[in-house]
C-alpha cells in the first residue's frame, strides 16, 4: 500500500541535541511538506520542497533543518536552536506542485527531557 | 496574510446533524479543504470546494461563498467516532512566492455526546 512513513512515533531530546525525525513517502509525489501542530493552534508549515535538491523556509524555519536528496525522503533536524521544540510533527506530500491535496503521515510526538 | 477563523469547540448529540463553520480573509483565494483528525493521528481529507456551492459526500456535506468568505461542513447522522477535530484550510496564491499555499485554520474539536 502507497502511503507516508513517519519514525519515529515518539523522540525525546536532552538539551543541546539535535535530533532528526524520517519521512518517507512511495507514493510518487513531488512535494513534500513539514508542519508542527502545538494544542489549540493550527497546522504551521516548517519546510516545503517541490523537488530534489530544492525546498523552501515556511512559517516557522528557524531552529529547523531539512534535505530532499531523494524524491521519496525529506527528514527534518530539530537543532539546539529551536528553544520550544515539544510539539507534534507531521509529513505530508501532494502529487504535484504546493497548495494540493495533502496526504499526511501519521506524525511523530516530540518531548523535552 | 491570511485570517481563518473557526470555533473552538462544538458539542453534538448523536445521530443530529452539526454545521462547523469557517470564515477567512484572503487576497489570493483558490480552494477551500476540510481535514479530520482524529486525536494523535494524521489528518485525512475530507473535501475541496473551489466554487460557490454544496458538495455532498455521503453524511458529510461542505458549501463555500466565496463573496462571503465563508465555508461550512455539515456532518449528518453523527457517530461516536465522528468526535474529532476538524480543520479548515485555505489555498491561495501568494505573489511572493510565487506559489500556492495552504494556511490552516486552529481547528474545531467536536465531541459527540450519547
Amino acid at each position: 500500500d502507497g502511503g507516508i512513513t513517519q519514525s519515529p512515533k515518539y523522540l525525546f531530546r536532552k538539551e543541546g541535541q539535535n535530533v532528526t525525525l524520517s519521512c518517507e513517502q512511495n507514493l510518487n509525489h513531488d512535494a513534500m511538506y513539514w508542519y508542527r501542530q502545538d494544542p489549540g493552534q493550527g497546522l504551521r508549515l516548517i519546510y516545503y520542497s517541490q523537488i530534489v535538491n530544492d525546498f523552501q523556509k515556511g512559517d516557522i524555519a528557524e531552529g529547523y533543518s531539512v534535505s530532499r536528496e531523494k524524491k521519496e525522503s525529506f527528514p527534518l533536524t530539530v537543532t539546539s536552536a529551536q528553544k520550544n521544540p515539544t510539539a507534534f510533527y507531521l509529513c505530508a506530500s501532494s502529487i504535484g506542485r504546493t497548495g494540493e491535496k495533502l496526504f499526511f503521515g501519521s506524525g511523530t510526538q516530540l518531548s523535552v527531557l | 496574510g491570511q485570517n481563518i477563523d473557526q470555533p473552538t469547540e462544538m458539542t453534538a448529540t448523536e445521530g443530529a446533524i452539526v454545521q462547523i463553520n469557517c470564515t477567512y480573509q484572503t487576497s489570493g483565494f483558490n480552494g477551500l479543504f476540510w481535514y479530520q483528525q482524529h486525536a494523535g493521528e494524521a489528518p485525512t481529507f475530507l473535501s475541496y470546494n473551489v466554487l460557490d456551492g454544496l458538495e455532498e459526500k455521503g453524511r458529510f456535506s461542505s458549501f463555500l461563498s466565496r463573496s462571503k468568505g465563508y465555508s461550512y461542513l455539515l456532518l449528518k447522522e453523527l457517530q461516536m467516532k465522528d468526535s474529532a477535530s476538524y480543520l479548515c484550510a485555505v489555498r491561495d496564491y501568494g505573489s511572493g512566492a510565487g506559489s500556492y499555499q495552504l494556511t490552516f485554520g486552529k481547528g474545531t474539536k467536536l465531541s459527540v455526546i450519547p
